[in-house]
This record gives C-alpha cells, structure tokens and sequence, in this order.
C-alpha cells in the first residue's frame, strides 16, 4: 500500500541554526501535503502546506519544498529556537481518498 | 476560541468495561476524524465522518464505533475495551472535506486510554 515516511526519526540543531526534516512518499497520485508539529501534551498542530501545482512555499521562518520527481517533501525551519522543539510530522492526501495518511514523525531537539 | 475538545484527557478502564471519549468542535466543520498515535506508528485513522450521519471506516476501525448525530459532535466508542486499544486518541476536524482541497485539521489536545 501507499506510505509516507521519514528519513529520521530524530535531528538535533544548536539554537540559531536552521533545521531541515525530510518526508518521502509513495504514493504517485498525491496532490496535497501538510506539515504539522506536535508539542508534548499537545495535538498536532497545522504548520504549512502545499500542492503538489508549486514546488515551494513560504511561512513565517518555515519553507516548504516539494520534489515531486523523487516524491520527496522537506520542511526547513530558519533561526530555530526552543519553540521549536517537537514532533514533526508530513501527511499527504492521496489525490482523491478523503483522509490525510500521515507520516512516523521526526522529533526535533534544539540545543540551547 | 475555535477549537476541538475531546473529554477525558486521561482514562484508565478494564478490559471489556465500554467506555465513549467524546469531541466537540465549535467551528461548523463538516469533516471530522479519529486518529490512535502510538509509538512509531504515527497516527492512524480509526473512523472519519463527512458530515451529520455520514461515517466511514478508517484504517483501523476495528473494535470502535462513533455516531454523528449533531454536526458538533463526534464521539468515539469502545463497545468492549482490550489492551491493544491502549493508545493516545486524537480527535479533529476540518472545514471542507479533504478532497475539495482544505485539509488542514484541527485536533483535540488527545485522550490518553490505558485498558488494564
């Protein structure tokens, strides 16, 4: 069946440095990808999307790209602070089925 | 505030004793959903409803049932708990349903279930 998953299950950054967590998916027919991140105790949270029309996109210190040739997503993290500590996780829609199949997660540490 | 909540946040059961964890969304959303997240598995869609009576199995329905009576509401039932129901439950919702192009859940702050 249809995956998506992550390259690392864990990645630590030194604060004020930038942070890249990877995602590869399987499934061809995707055209919607999400990142969420997920703070102990908390649900996850929506961070950024895109469509798989655009190969970049741009939040406030997050970007988004999106490989569709190799079917890879990553989302990059500027200036990281101990905000950002948590579970990140990708999640896609494969291009018709009515839910978001989502991936392990990679938890990222920032080190003060 | 706009928000999904699910109740109780921590339950500790019996085997075979039912128990229902409930959620509610104040947003008007059609689409609501439960997930289980349990260690390197990520989280795992149970049921998922698109709109008041509509329900659909997930990917791990089995041994849970839900109800959509009130577009509101969207609860979460065990009929007969077992160990391998023991997990953290999500709980989310969204404002169109995922194929018309707005996928961004919101989620409940999570039901942690122990099943003794």
């Amino acid at each position: 069946g249809e995956s998506v998953g992550l390259h690392l299950p864990t990645l630590s950054v030194q604060e004020g440095d930038n942070s890249i967590i990877n995602c590869a998916y399987s499934n061809s027919a995707s055209d919607y990808f999400i990142w969420y991140k997920q703070e102990s105790g908390k649900g996850p949270q929506f961070i950024i999307d895109i469509r798989s029309n655009m190969d970049k996109r741009q939040g406030q210190r997050v970007t988004v790209l999106l490989n569709k040739t190799v079917k890879h997503l990553s989302l990059q993290i500027a200036a990281t602070q101990p905000g950002d500590s948590a579970v990140y996780f990708c999640a896609e829609n494969g291009g018709g089925n009515e839910k978001l199949t989502f991936g392990t997660g990679t938890r990222l540490t920032i080190i003060p | 505030e706009a928000q999904v909540t699910q109740n109780p946040r921590y339950l500790i059961t019996v085997t075979g004793k039912k128990l229902t964890v409930t959620c509610s969304q104040n947003m008007n959303h059609e689409y609501m959903s439960w997930y289980r997240q349990d260690p390197g598995l990520g989280l795992r869609q149970i049921y998922y409803s698109m709109n008041v009576e509509v329900t659909d199995k997930g990917d791990v329905p089995e041994g849970y049932k839900v109800s959509r009576k009130e577009k509101r509401n969207f609860p979460l039932i065990l009929e007969s708990p077992s160990p391998n129901q023991t997990s953290l439950y999500f709980c989310a919702s969204s404002f169109l349903l995922p194929r018309q192009g707005d996928e961004k859940l919101f989620f409940g702050s999570g039901t942690q279930l122990s099943v003794l």
